[in-house]
């Protein structure tokens, strides 16, 4: 593996479904990101991690959770989908949250019918 | 909050010439990025840079953080240029510094 890898690279999903989207790296950064990607409005910041065992909210965090039991992992989880979820989804890791350069994964199409 | 506006949002280039790219902000950011999103949606590292200017190959960037404005130059345009290149800063945000707030994107296409 070399730097982020993202799991799957696409789905799609019935409404009212759980799925979760897998992220790795292994550059060993403290810090890792969420983002998704809407046609027209560029990426947005869903969930962070500055360090493993601690979680933030981004911009748009509704509907989705993370976790961050290691440094390599940070899993986001939709526990009831919905169609509004249909986006693609970017993983990213920087150093540490210090303003650090940020890395970006291949990204995850997510469609929600 | 913060606001990053690029411009222009769209620009149609023939192979061979050179374009200069904006990015203006609204407020005092601790990080600067450039990013090119290829056709296939990969999101590719151009340039780090809060300040100053960098240079790598056909690529360079330019930022005045005090006037609130990068600059990304494009010179001898190729085919492989086109895409959607992206402007994001990093914020103080939740207490966490570094996490991005991306401009809409300039969508380049540079013609054979």
């Amino acid at each position: 593996i070399a730097g982020i890898t993202q799991a799957p690279t696409s789905q799609i999903l019935a409404a009212g479904r759980r799925m979760t989207l897998r992220c790795t790296q292994d550059m060993r950064h403290n810090a890792m990101y969420w983002y998704r990607q809407d046609l027209g409005l560029g990426l947005r910041l869903i969930h962070y991690s500055n360090t493993a065992g601690t979680t933030g909210k981004g911009e748009v965090p509704d509907g989705y959770s993370v976790s961050r039991a290691n440094t390599d992992d940070f899993p986001l989880t939709l526990a009831s989908a919905v169609p509004s979820q249909t986006s693609v989804y970017f993983c990213a890791s920087s150093a540490s949250g210090g303003g650090n350069e940020q890395f970006f994964g291949p990204g995850t199409r997510l469609t929600v019918l | 909050g913060i606001q990053v506006e690029q411009s222009p949002p769209d620009l149609i280039l023939q192979e061979g010439a050179n374009s200069t790219l904006r990015c203006n902000f609204s407020d005092s950011v601790n990080n600067l990025q450039w990013f090119h999103q290829n056709p296939w949606g990969q999101l590719i590292n151009l340039f780090y840079i809060p300040s100053g200017t960098k240079q790598n190959g056909r690529l360079s960037a330019t930022t005045v953080a005090t006037e609130r404005y990068s600059l990304l130059y494009i010179s001898s345009s190729q085919t492989t240029d086109s895409g959607v290149y992206f402007c994001a800063v990093g914020i103080l945000y939740g207490g966490s510094q570094g996490n991005l707030i991306f401009g809409k994107g300039t969508k380049l296409s540079v013609k054979p």
